[in-house]
């Protein structure tokens, strides 16, 4: 069974980076199958996806935190990792990571981590 | 970018069936997914590709898509029902995945 784990600082101070890392098991991050990506959940409110990183290190991010946004993976690890940067009180929320399984017609997050809240706060 | 739209709420009574519905330009030409997501947890796929469920997904759970609305319809509603159910496609003009607001299932 593929299990997703998040991990990293729950405070964060403003104009700071925010990072985070996915911790993979069950499975291999090394897939040609699969992207693995990031989403985040402010408090009280929905769903707003971050990006997605492919094994060999392609990425697609949101556009609209592209600017702030760098995805690495390690996949001697079997890892995937986020960095937000200048964050402020507004980058406060639940972080998941998740796989992201595609087609040519297609991208659904079939497998979620348990999400990690970060607070950006001084 | 594309907009997917739900409605913030839908009450059902136990036994009746629940329709959340999921507005987008023609949406019936993209594939749709539905996420279940109870409080403090993380989301779950429970429809994907509009109407295939992963293992261990009930029946009670189907997807479809005509025009501008796709909806999740829950039939048999149960209790354990209770949760904000999204919707997401792949906008493939700007390569980002797109959730919709989200819609809160009360079951009375």
């Amino acid at each position: 069974q593929l299990q997703l784990q998040e991990s990293g600082p729950g405070l964060v101070k403003p104009s700071e980076t925010l990072s985070l890392t996915c911790t993979v098991s069950g499975g291999s991050i090394n897939n040609i199958s699969y992207f693995w990506g990031w989403i985040r959940q402010p408090p009280g409110k929905g769903l707003e996806w971050i990006g997605i990183i492919y094994y060999s290190g392609g990425t697609y991010y949101n556009a609209s935190l592209k600017s702030r946004v760098t995805m690495s993976v390690d996949t001697s690890k079997n890892q995937f990792s986020l960095k937000l940067n200048s964050v402020t009180a507004a980058d406060t929320a639940v972080y998941y990571c998740a796989r992201l399984s595609y087609s040519d017609y297609f991208r659904v997050f079939d497998y979620w981590g348990q999400g990690t809240l970060v607070t950006v706060s001084s | 970018s594309y907009v997917l739209t739900q409605p913030p709420s839908v009450s059902v009574a136990p036994g009746k069936t629940a329709s959340i519905t999921c507005g987008g330009n023609n949406i019936a030409y993209e594939t749709v997914h539905w996420y279940q997501q109870k409080p403090g947890q993380a989301p779950v796929l429970v429809v994907y590709g509009e109407s295939d469920r992963p293992s261990g997904i009930p029946e009670r759970f189907f997807g479809s898509a005509s025009g501008n609305t796709a909806t999740l319809t829950i039939s048999r509603v149960e209790a354990g029902d209770e949760a904000d159910y999204y919707c997401q496609v792949w906008d493939r003009d700007s390569d980002h995945v797109i959730f919709g607001g989200g819609t809160k299932v009360t079951v009375l």
